[in-house]
């Protein structure tokens, strides 16, 4: 049974710093993982989707990693900004259809 | 482009009423579509997913039910909620099977 998690569950950062934020999941047999942002009170918007047999997905500031043999995947965010403060969710596919989420790391960015 | 609505945006019933939250997808034709619900403080949990009309597949043994009367709009329904269904409940599509999912506005629903 998959299983996701995501450490830390929350983080506040200075505004300008580079972060890391991880993924872990324990089945490595994924299709593919994807890294979302929840704003409070709102639905999640995708940011990054790495298929299995990639590495790495870059998007602007943003930057996911996959290691399937560890079971590990990062999210980079470079030059952090206010604006990037919300909750960020990894899911890993691993079944059919089914998305199995983290429970989130909840990011604030100081200014 | 493609846009997903969900409505209501919050809704508040008491225990032991129906529940009909419904879902639409504009500017794409069969999609796969998703709900999922997200507890306060849990991971968001797959209720229900389905590749075409009529075509439905339940994760998780409920009191909850969904349907898919059209191509792109996906119905959440319970005859009699339960405290437990509180939640935040969100609906998603994408392409394909390995396709980036993507998600409504959500609706909160307080069960009192």
């Amino acid at each position: 049974k998959q299983e996701v998690t995501q450490i830390p569950a929350a983080l506040s950062v200075p505004e300008g710093e580079n972060l890391v934020l991880n993924c872990s999941f324990t089945d490595s047999a994924i299709y593919n993982l994807q890294w979302f942002r929840q704003d409070p009170g709102k639905g999640l918007t995708s940011l990054l989707l790495i298929q299995s047999s990639q590495r790495e997905q870059t998007s602007g500031r943003l930057n996911a990693s996959l290691d399937k043999s560890s079971g590990r995947s990062t999210l980079y965010i470079a030059a952090s900004q206010p604006g990037d403060s919300a909750t960020y969710l990894c899911a890993a596919l691993s079944g059919t259809y089914k998305y199995i989420f983290g429970t989130g790391t909840r990011l604030k960015v100081l200014a | 482009s493609q846009t997903i609505h969900q409505w209501p945006a919050t809704l508040v019933q008491p225990v032991g009423s129906p529940l009909s939250l419904e879902c639409t997808v504009e500017g794409t034709s069969n999609p796969n579509l998703y709900w999922y619900r997200q507890a306060a403080g849990r991971g968001l949990q797959l209720l229900f997913y389905s590749v075409g009309i009529g075509q439905i597949s339940s994760e998780v043994p409920q009191n909850l039910s969904a349907s898919r009367p059209q191509d792109r709009q996906f119905i959440l329904s319970s005859k009699k909620l339960l405290l437990s269904d509180s939640g935040f409940y969100l609906c998603a599509w994408s392409a394909g099977q390995r396709e980036t999912q993507y998600f409504g506005p959500g609706t909160r629903l307080l069960v009192l």
